[in-house]
């Protein structure tokens, strides 16, 4: 079946660049999203791409996708202490298969 | 409008006991939609619901779950009898387009632990 996988933390200061890095198995063409969890919250979809574009940027984010790879990232410039939260990739139509989610912390 | 709801937040129940886990999808939402997050691990996929009518449940984890979706609004997810491995988040979500960008909107989920 589709794995889909992330590193497990990230800290970065305040007013850096994040990159959050996902990578999967299964190459058939479909829908790749971000989503945001902060605590006590539901998942938040922050983002997505489909799998024939390269990039996608939306205000402080990015996301860069690489088909021969197999491998999705998201960066959030400029990243703030209210972006720390778990950020998760997924990809898929309807049944959507996550990764294990990437805890981000921003220091002041 | 309001958003995916998710009833209770929190439940702990003994190993034995049967629970009953509710959510109601947006209005108009025909998808539906159940996962959960088992021990820190991935978000996993439970079963989709198109109005009251089951689309796939694959990914339901054994016959001590048991979905429901009378008439196509809310659902219910019953565990019966919990195990303790049943412990994790249980995240509901809704969706009006099948197939596409079928953005799935999710509730806040329903933390189930068995002791």
């Amino acid at each position: 079946g589709e794995d889909v996988e992330q590193s497990l933390f990230l800290s970065v200061r305040e007013g850096d660049s994040s990159v959050i890095n996902c990578t999967y198995t299964d190459s058939s063409s479909t829908y790749l999203y971000w989503y945001k969890q902060e605590p006590g919250a539901g998942l938040q979809l922050l983002t997505y791409i489909f799998s024939n574009m390269d990039m996608k940027q939306d205000q402080r984010l990015t996301v860069l996708l690489n088909k021969k790879d197999k491998h999705l990232s998201l960066r959030i410039a400029d990243t703030q202490t209210g972006d720390s939260a778990i950020y998760f990739c997924a990809k898929g139509g309807n049944m959507l298969t996550f990764g294990g989610g990437t805890r981000l912390m921003v220091k002041p | 409008e309001a958003g995916v709801t998710q009833f209770p937040s929190h439940s702990v129940i003994e190993k034995g006991q049967t629970v009953t886990l509710r959510c109601d999808p947006i209005s108009g939402h025909d998808n539906l939609y159940w996962y959960r997050r088992v021990m820190g691990k991935e978000i996993k996929f439970l079963l989709h619901f198109v109005k009251e009518s089951k689309q796939d449940e694959s990914g339901m984890p054994n016959n001590r779950f048991l979905a429901e979706r009378t008439g196509g609004t809310y659902s219910t997810l019953k565990v019966q009898p919990a195990e303790l491995e049943d412990s994790g988040v249980y995240f509901c979500a809704s969706s009006q387009v099948l197939g596409g960008n079928n953005e799935q909107f999710f509730g806040p989920g329903t933390r189930l632990t068995v002791l």
